[in-house]
């Protein structure tokens, strides 16, 4: 069974730059989830589908912050214009039952 | 709200037992987690115990469950090198939140 993937693993950008991360989560999995990793921290849920809809996300910062999961499968995460404090890692999730969630790789962001 | 803390860091011998230590404050967590970092790397599910549970074991892992003091355990026997890593323990309410959450991570470092 293929895991969670997610592209890019590495992106370094400006400050007030764009940046826009994927994620594939594993096939028949309905719920995805987007994580930020801080260095030194656990990780922090930033928003929650379920199918194609929004289950959570009031830690994501909208004035900057945008997710989307059209169909139901993939999902892309956004940050638009990025500030310093954004560099962290981003995961992306998935499962089946609510008890058990599958994590990708992460994709590590540096703002400069 | 929801709070899981750990130490921050743990030194053992290859071949000792290893006891990683976490406390939660949410009194109606369902289920509580053990997630395993490697450097570079997305979160590996070590294992979980359903809240109704003391004890689980698995191989050489064995989680321990406190409710009454709110003190969740791992416990890895016969510790190796390759367990050097950073071990998350995490939260879940599915009655209410459904948002699994994390504690700051223990660096567990194995030396010869």
């Amino acid at each position: 069974e293929a895991g969670v993937a997610q592209s890019p693993r590495y992106k370094i950008i400006e400050k007030r730059q764009s940046v826009a991360f994927w994620c594939n989560p594993i096939s028949g999995h309905a719920t995805l989830y987007w994580y930020q990793q801080i260095l030194g921290q656990g990780p922090k849920l930033l928003i929650q589908f379920q199918n194609n809809g929004v289950v959570d996300d009031s830690q994501l910062p909208k004035d900057r912050f945008s997710a989307e999961r059209l169909k139901g499968v993939d999902s892309t995460l956004k940050i638009q214009p990025a500030k310093l404090e954004d560099s962290a890692v981003y995961l992306c999730a998935s499962s089946l039952a609510l008890n058990e969630q599958f994590f990708g790789p992460g994709t590590r962001l540096t703002v400069l | 709200g929801e709070d899981v803390e750990q130490s921050l860091f743990l030194s053992v011998r290859e071949g000792d037992s290893s006891v990683i230590n976490c406390t939660y404050t949410d009194s109606s967590s369902t289920y509580l987690y053990w997630y395993k970092q490697e450097p570079g790397a997305g979160l590996q599910l070590l294992t979980y115990i359903f809240s109704n549970m003391d004890m689980k074991q698995d191989q050489r892992l064995t989680v321990l469950l406190n409710k009454k003091d709110k003190h969740l355990s791992l416990r890895i026997a016969d510790t190796q090198t390759g367990d050097s890593a950073i071990y998350f323990c995490a939260e879940i309410n599915t009655g209410t939140a459904s948002k699994l959450t994390f504690g700051t991570g223990t660096r567990l470092q194995v030396t010869l």
